[in-house]
């Protein structure tokens, strides 16, 4: 099946840095998303973007719907302890119902 | 809090059992996911129900069998599973299917296969 790449794998970071993570595809996605994974829970939808171009905003969180519609990325500004998880790109292809997912990027926030 | 539930959020069971998980939304949508997720690989999707009919089977081995008697609720029934059955499984939801409908995703239920 489809397979996303998701980079980096993980992050180590201090607090207040900007954080730049990305996914690629090689076919075409119709929609992307970026979901957050806390031990011990479900994934958490972040962001969603639906058009090629596309460049959304949630708080500190940007991330944008690639033009050639396989890659996007998300930005994280000014990090903060609470933003340490694992942080998942998903895609949908045309006439799929569910969701492809990326390996995730590991976010470690060093005080 | 998402609005999906998931019970039980631990599970060990040995492989000539017979256990369910259970998932329940609250959000009022019409499709409803099984998706695994293995340690360092992605989440696979495994099943796709809407408006109580399967949509998608991923080639889900039969010894997972999924039940979904209404659009609230959905049941993963396991039967003599192997121990790389062992996993965190997650319900979602959405309000439709395809498109851009967003899944909504519950807490997960911890399984090991001894």
């Amino acid at each position: 099946g489809q397979q996303l790449n998701q980079s980096p794998q993980s992050m180590f970071i201090q607090e207040g840095e900007d954080v730049s993570m990305n996914c690629t595809s090689s076919s075409i996605f119709n929609t992307w998303l970026w979901y957050k994974q806390e031990p011990g829970e479900g994934p958490v939808l972040l962001i969603a973007l639906y058009k090629a171009g596309e460049l959304t905003s949630n708080g500190r969180l940007t991330a944008q719907f690639g033009i050639t519609r396989k890659d996007s990325f998300l930005n994280i500004s000014a990090s903060i302890p609470s933003d340490v998880g694992i942080y998942f790109c998903a895609g949908r292809e045309g006439g799929a119902d569910g969701l492809t997912f990326g390996k995730g990027t590991h976010l470690i926030i060093q005080p | 809090e998402t609005g999906v539930t998931q019970t039980p959020r631990h599970l060990v069971m040995g492989m000539t059992n017979k256990k369910s998980l259970k998932c329940e939304q609250h959000l009022g949508h019409n499709a409803m996911y099984w998706y695994k997720q293995s340690a360092k690989k992605p989440l696979e999707l495994m099943f796709v129900y809407n408006f109580k009919e399967q949509t998608e089977n991923n080639s889900v081995p039969s010894r997972f069998s999924p039940e979904c008697p209404n659009s609230s609720h959905l049941f993963l029934h396991l039967h003599t599973l192997q121990p790389e059955d062992s996993a965190l499984y997650l319900c979602a939801s959405s309000q439709g299917v395809g498109g851009s409908y967003e899944q909504y995703f519950g807490p997960g239920t911890r399984l090991t296969v001894t």
